[in-house]
C-alpha cells in the first residue's frame, strides 16, 4: 500500500536559516512525488514535482527536493527561510491526480 | 474565477441532517478531484472525475457520501445523514491534464463541523 510519513510534527527554524523537511514514502512502482504547501485560509499549492530524470528538482519560492530511492526520501530543502515561509507542508506520492498525503510539518519562523 | 472555488467556506450542521458542499473548477479543466483534510492528518482522496464521470470513486467512505458532476463543470458532494466523524475540511482541486503530469489546483476547502 502507498504511504508517506512526515516525521516532524513542528519544526522551529530562525529567519535566514537553513531548512530540511523529511518524507519516506512507500509505493509500489516508481513514485511520482510531491510536495505541497498550505497556508492559513489558502488552498494547497504545489511547491514541486518529482516524476522522473534529475533527482534533485526546483520548485518555486526557492524550495528544492532530492529523490533518494534507496531511501524511499524525497527531503524538501531551503537554503535560507524566510518568515513568509510559515506554513504547513505536504509531502504526497501518487499518480493521476489521486494522492496519497504524509500528515503535514508546521514550520515556524522565528526571528 | 481565476481559481477553484468552494461554498460554503463553513458549514455547520447537526447530526443526521444532509449537507451539500459545491466545487466550481478552473474553467476548462476536465479533472476534478475531492478530498477530505481530518484535523492534524493530510487530505485523503475522495473521487476523481474525469468530465461528467465519476473515474475512481474508491475514497468514498461509505454509501452516505456521493458526488456528481452533471454537465462536467461544477460539482456537488452531498452527504446524507450526517455523524460527527464527518466533520473534516472537505477540499476540492482540478487539473487541465489527468494523468501523471497534471497539477492539482486546490481551492479553499468548505469546513464542516457536525453537532
Amino acid at each position: 500500500a502507498q504511504s508517506v510519513t512526515q516525521p516532524d510534527i513542528h519544526i522551529t527554524v530562525s529567519e535566514g536559516a537553513s531548512l530540511e523537511l523529511r518524507c519516506n514514502y512507500s509505493y509500489g512502482a516508481t513514485p511520482y512525488l510531491f510536495w505541497y504547501v498550505q497556508s492559513p485560509g489558502q488552498g494547497l499549492q504545489l511547491l514541486l514535482k518529482y516524476f522522473s530524470g534529475d533527482t534533485l528538482v526546483q520548485g518555486i519560492k526557492g524550495f528544492e527536493a532530492e529523490f533518494k530511492r534507496s531511501q524511499s526520501s524525497f527531503n524538501l530543502r531551503k537554503p535560507s527561510v524566510h518568515w513568509s515561509d510559515a506554513a504547513e507542508y505536504f509531502c504526497a506520492v501518487g499518480a493521476g491526480g489521486k494522492l496519497v498525503f504524509g500528515a503535514g510539518t508546521i514550520l515556524r519562523v522565528k526571528s | 474565477g481565476a481559481g477553484v472555488s468552494q461554498t460554503p467556506s463553513n458549514k455547520v450542521t447537526e447530526k443526521g441532517k444532509y449537507v451539500e458542499l459545491r466545487c466550481d473548477p478552473i474553467s476548462g479543466h476536465t479533472a476534478l478531484y475531492w478530498y477530505r483534510q481530518s484535523l492534524g492528518q493530510g487530505p485523503e482522496f475522495l473521487i476523481y472525475f474525469q468530465g461528467t464521470g465519476a473515474a475512481d470513486d474508491s475514497g468514498l467512505p461509505n454509501d452516505r457520501f456521493f458526488a456528481v458532476r452533471p454537465e462536467g463543470s461544477v460539482s456537488t458532494l452531498k452527504i446524507q445523514r450526517t455523524e460527527r466523524g464527518d466533520s473534516a475540511m472537505y477540499l476540492c482541486a482540478s487539473s487541465s491534464q489527468p494523468g501523471d503530469s497534471g497539477e492539482l489546483f486546490f481551492g479553499e476547502g468548505s469546513r464542516l463541523t457536525v453537532l
